[in-house]
């Protein structure tokens, strides 16, 4: 079946740091594939996402390229702040039958120090 | 504020103790889901309802039953707690069912059971 993996972590970063966090998948067609962040405390959010090959999703400041060629969506920013420290998940969601519902990769924890 | 509410934020069973989790979402979404999440696993699907009046298993459905009460609510029971089923329980909602579009998620429940 579908699958994400996704760099572990913990990452710790100074502020002002580049930021890469790194995920492959493995999936049949082409799936959709999203970054979601959690902060302490709180519930998933969505970060970013991309529907198709060579898509750039971004928001706040990250990005996120889907390389179908690598089968990688490694989200980038760069220059982390105290803010952005959360729990990162890449997920993907296959695109048809039994396929199609949303896979999450294990997560990464950030810490950005000031 | 619109969004996904889920109730209670935290609780303690005993081993062999019933409960319910409560999730309900004002965003007149069709679907709704219960996920749990574990150290180092992401978040793995234990139900989810495609719409109003049906349910269906995820990945991980033994151990738990639901309900989806009305277009607003969906509910996850525990029906003889184990410490296998110690997690942080996350409800879901999206507007379709596994819509690429993303999904809104509630700020959780940590449920410890001893």
């Amino acid at each position: 079946g579908d699958s994400v993996t996704q760099m572990e972590g913990p990452v710790t970063l100074s502020e002002e740091a580049f930021l890469t966090i790194n995920c492959t998948y493995t999936a049949t067609g082409y799936p959709s594939l999203f970054w979601y962040v959690q902060y302490p405390g709180e519930g998933l959010q969505l970060l970013l996402k991309a529907t198709k090959a060579d898509d750039k999703g971004s928001n706040k400041g990250f990005e996120a390229t889907y390389r179908k060629e690598t089968t990688s969506f490694h989200l980038e920013k760069g220059s982390v702040q105290v803010s952005d420290s959360a729990v990162y998940f890449c997920a993907l969601m296959g695109s048809s039958g039994s396929a199609r519902q949303l896979t999450f990769g294990s997560g990464t924890q950030l810490t950005v120090l000031p | 504020n619109a969004g996904v509410t889920q109730t209670p934020k935290f609780q303690v069973l005993k081993t062999g103790q019933s409960m319910t989790l409560q999730c309900a979402q004002d965003m007149n979404h069709n679907s709704m889901y219960w996920y749990r999440q574990d150290p180092g696993m992401g978040l793995r699907l234990i139900y989810y309802s495609a719409s109003e009046g049906t349910t269906d298993k995820g990945e991980v459905p033994n151990g738990y039953n639901v309900s989806r009460l009305n277009k607003r609510e969906f509910s996850l029971r525990l029906e003889s707690a184990a410490p296998s089923q110690t997690s942080v329980y996350f409800c879901a909602s999206s507007e379709e069912f596994w819509d690429s579009y993303g999904y809104t998620f509630g700020s959780g429940t940590r449920l410890t059971v001893v």
